[in-house]
């Protein structure tokens, strides 16, 4: 089953405009994790941040957590039709789940040049 | 590229059919995931392998089974294959103890099932 839930499901914005995507997760976790994906592509690695972090950032991207709220969101600021892609969270949790990712549905994000 | 490598790219089969996926870590890495991506289940794990142990198993059907080789190269069976598991099955790896690091996919097997 999917632990998070992302919001919007579909995202279209134009050159330049920054892009933000939502992420609610359940249950405690060890970090939270970004991935995109090209049209059914292999995923590719964005940015990690633990549970103790409440900010961090990647170039063009930034990432939030708010543990207290179970929430993430995902900033790409100045977008370029290049960043079209779905756009995916994943959380690991502890004890058994060892490192397990659980991923939530995707973002849709279009970029109109 | 992330270093991670999977064969074969595609693969189309027959239902009852078994066919074998490899996947090959970046280099360091000890632990390695297999994960299957469908329209209707979206992203799920699948089973985890740490330094040729099994680690930890996600919804994985008793038709699958995995293993890690000593060389840290793993490979998921697929044995009686049935059109619902028509999916892209991603490897990924990761460094260090399970749980707290970037894991890193490789470019998927896309299997059809005819």
């Amino acid at each position: 089953s999917q632990q998070g839930e992302e919001d919007p499901q579909a995202l279209s914005i134009q050159e330049g405009e920054n892009a933000t995507m939502n992420c609610s997760y359940k249950t405690s976790i060890n970090n939270l994790q970004w991935y995109r994906q090209n049209s059914g592509r292999g995923l590719v690695h964005l940015i990690l941040i633990r549970s103790n972090e409440r900010e961090k950032h990647s170039g063009r991207l930034r990432v939030t957590l708010d543990t207290s709220k179970k929430s993430s969101s995902l900033l790409i600021t100045a977008s370029r039709a290049a960043d079209t892609a779905s756009y995916f969270c994943a959380t690991s949790g502890g004890g058994t789940s060892y490192g397990k990712l659980t991923f939530g549905q995707g973002t849709i994000l279009t970029v109109h040049p | 590229d992330s270093g991670v490598t999977q064969t074969p790219k595609h693969l189309i089969t027959a239902t009852g059919q078994r066919v074998t996926l490899r996947c090959s870590p970046r280099s360091g890495d000890l632990s390695v995931y297999w994960y299957q991506q469908s329209l209707d289940q979206g992203l799920q794990f699948l089973i985890q392998y740490y330094n040729g142990e099994e680690r930890a198993k996600g919804n994985i059907l008793e038709r699958f089974s995995a293993q890690q080789f000593p060389d840290l190269h793993s490979e998921l069976n697929l044995s009686s294959l049935e059109l619902g598991d028509s999916a892209l099955y991603f490897c990924a790896s990761s460094v260090g103890f399970p749980g707290d690091n970037e894991q890193f996919f490789g470019p998927g097997t896309r299997l059809t099932v005819l």
